[in-house]
């Protein structure tokens, strides 16, 4: 069966940089992209781009294009998503997804990274 | 950027009784990009039903969608206690995902 586990939580300074890995099991990586979504506290989900999982290629969501990197290594079926000048509004669950389906919807889910953003 | 507006923001109902969600887009959405997500606190969002009305895998028939253009309908035929949670509806258009704020569905 198909699996996304992600890194664990972690605590940043504002200004500083983080990078969340999405390793994946159970399918065939490079076939399907990863996306990624995040969700602040109390708040509704918010899509911030996808990788092609097979040529590295990106679309990311305008609010985070210039700060937010995907990146993959195929080696590993894993998936990752850097993002940098972080500031308190980027405190939030960060989520990576994929499907078998269909690209527009995203059967699978990896367990969700917090990111806490604080002085 | 379509922007996903959803009604009510809070649905408070009982198990048993049927609940209807709206989810409507600022502009003409393919059916075929329309989605329905459930998400129970603490745990990642779960798709429901994806191309409007199609219902994922394992998901229960008391769950469907219906509608087109600028005008979506998540329906719960029975609440099962399961069932409180947050619904979002997602769109696919522009070479943008947007999802709705979301609906929640409690006791």
């Amino acid at each position: 069966q198909v699996h996304l586990v992600q890194s664990g939580a972690e605590v940043k300074k504002p200004g500083a940089s983080v990078k969340v890995s999405c390793k994946t099991s159970g399918y065939t990586f490079t076939h399907y992209y990863i996306h990624w979504v995040r969700q602040a506290p109390g708040q509704g989900l918010e899509w911030m781009g996808w990788i092609n999982s097979n040529s590295g290629g990106t679309n990311y969501a305008q609010n985070f294009q210039g700060r937010v990197t995907m990146t993959r290594d195929t080696s590993i079926s894993t998936a990752y998503m850097d993002l940098s000048r972080l500031t308190s509004d980027d405190t939030a669950v960060y989520y990576c997804a994929t499907y078998t389906s269909s690209w527009y919807f995203w059967e699978f889910w990896g367990q969700g990274t917090l990111v806490t953003v604080s002085s | 950027e379509i922007v996903l507006t959803q009604s009510p923001g809070t649905l408070s109902l009982s198990p048993g009784e049927r609940a209807t969600l709206s989810c409507r887009a600022s502009q003409s959405v393919s059916s075929s990009y329309l989605a329905w997500y459930q998400q129970k606190p603490g745990q990642a969002p779960r798709l429901l039903i994806y191309g409007e009305s199609s219902r994922a895998t394992g998901i229960p028939d008391r769950f469907s969608g219906s509608g087109s253009g600028t005008d979506f309908t998540l329906t719960i035929s029975r609440l099962e206690p399961e069932d409180f949670a947050v619904y979002y509806c997602q769109q696919y258009g522009n070479s943008l995902f947007t999802f709705g704020p979301g609906t929640k569905v409690d006791i």
